[in-house]
């Protein structure tokens, strides 16, 4: 009964770098979310898979952001020529259903910090 | 973008003392959600209304939602240090992708 995996939990990078950040959902969960929490805010809608692909990507701040999930399992939420404004806690959520929402559940987030 | 906001920003007592934190949103709602954050940590689950209920309970808490208002309130009765967190609440917009919106939360702290 593993959880939500995300890695790495810590990534210090540039500015100007790539950066690719991993999520690991439930078993069997068809939906998966993207979020991004910056310091004392709450979660900020990015990116939201059912199956493989993206149903909803209204989110992503720029074209520098992308999210991938080509099995309909694990997805990677992929940053081209960071700025130091894409430092945060990248969260990804994972949900048994399509349809109304239910309840997520999320990892522990991967901290992104951008010098 | 934000639907919710919470109401207040942070709130300190006692332990053994009630905490009330409100969240207002601005759509239609299919359910309105509550998550609690340890710092630094990942969001739990905490609880879950739907749109034609009007209160649950689980445990210590307590949640109401008013539609006509549009808002909510999340009680903790009988708070304890460990409940110490930030707690946020989440909708799920009528027609929306059934993608949740948080608002900024509200950060408890309790003071043994």
């Amino acid at each position: 009964g593993a959880g939500v995996s995300q890695t790495p939990s810590n990534k210090v990078t540039e500015k100007g770098k790539y950066v690719e950040l991993r999520c690991d959902p439930i078993s069997g969960h068809t939906a998966l979310y993207w979020y991004r929490q910056s310091l004392g805010q709450g979660p900020e809608f990015l990116i939201y898979f059912q199956g493989t692909g993206a149903a909803d990507d209204s989110g992503l701040p720029n074209d520098r952001f992308f999210a991938v999930r080509p099995e309909g399992s694990v997805s990677t939420l992929k940053i081209q020529r960071t700025e130091r404004g894409d430092s945060a806690m990248y969260l990804c959520a994972s949900s048994p259903m399509g349809g109304v929402a239910g309840e997520l559940f999320f990892g522990e987030g991967s901290r992104l910090t951008v010098l | 973008s934000q639907q919710g906001e919470e109401d207040p920003q942070a709130l300190s007592i006692q332990e053994g003392e009630n905490a009330t934190m409100n969240c207002s949103y601005k759509t239609s709602i299919n359910n309105l959600q509550w998550y609690r954050q340890n710092s630094g940590r990942g969001l739990v689950h905490l609880i879950l209304i739907r749109s034609n209920e009007r209160e649950k309970h689980s445990g210590r808490l307590r949640v109401t939602l008013d539609t006509s208002k549009k808002s909510s309130s999340l009680l903790i009765t009988a708070s304890r240090a460990a409940d110490t967190a930030s707690y946020f609440c989440a909708t799920d917009e009528t027609g929306g992708y059934n993608k949740l919106i948080f608002g900024a939360g509200t950060r408890l702290a309790v003071h043994p």
